[in-house]
């Protein structure tokens, strides 16, 4: 069964900081998914990583996905409080038909002025 | 573009009452459809999922049930409201597997209390 896990599930830093939070999965998984939630509201789409070694970047926020090691990492560089939200990551596995996202726990990201 | 509604947006209703949330997309067809529950400062929990019309997968047996009536029309529903049925509930679509995976495009949500 696939799990995810992420970690830290909070995290409280400085601005200008710089940090990574971690997104680790329990069996081979193909495609990794990030999402943002503020506090509130709905779920975004950050990022969507296809394949291993993929890198996507937006702003201050970059994302990586080694599928070798079942691990994918969204890195905050120089951070600022517009960057306070959760974190998802969620993983699937390409399949013929439809096989389910399984989301993490999500990181509670606070960005302390 | 795809935009996707849900209404409504919050729900008061007393334990025992009947439920119905629905959720509507426009601008694509045949998506997958997706119901998620999540409690107060928790994640998300997948409660039904539809690859199409009719086609209603179950995640956790409850006390809800979910319809597809339309194919960009995806409802929930409850005979009987429990407290453990209160949260914010989050309807979602994605494209059939293209480019961009199951990128999944989430509604603003239905904060449901149940008293």
């Amino acid at each position: 069964e696939l799990k995810v896990e992420q970690n830290p599930l909070f995290l409280s830093m400085q601005e200008g900081k710089n940090y990574t939070i971690y997104c680790n999965y329990s069996t081979t998984s193909d495609r990794l998914y990030w999402y943002r939630q503020d506090p509130g509201k709905s779920l975004e789409s950050l990022f969507v990583l296809l394949s291993n070694g993929a890198v996507k970047q937006e702003g201050r926020l970059m994302a990586s996905l080694d599928t070798k090691a079942r691990l994918s990492t969204l890195h905050i560089t120089a951070a600022v409080h517009d960057l306070s939200a959760t974190y998802f990551c969620a993983v699937d596995r390409v399949k013929t038909s439809y096989d389910k996202v399984i989301f993490g726990p999500g990181t509670s990201l606070s960005v302390i002025p | 573009s795809q935009t996707i509604h849900q209404w409504p947006a919050t729900l008061v209703q007393p334990v025992g009452s009947p439920l119905s949330l629905e959720c509507t997309v426009e601008g694509t067809s045949n998506p997958n459809l997706y119901w998620y529950r999540q409690a107060a400062g928790r994640g998300l929990q997948l409660l039904f999922y539809s690859v199409g019309i009719g086609q209603i997968s179950s995640e956790v047996p409850q006390n809800l049930s979910a319809s597809r009536p339309q194919d960009r029309q995806f409802i929930l529903s409850s005979k009987k409201l429990l407290l453990s049925d209160s949260g914010f509930y989050l309807c979602a679509w994605s494209r059939d597997q293209d480019s961009r995976g199951y990128e999944q495009y989430f509604g603003p949500g239905t904060r449901l209390t149940v008293t």
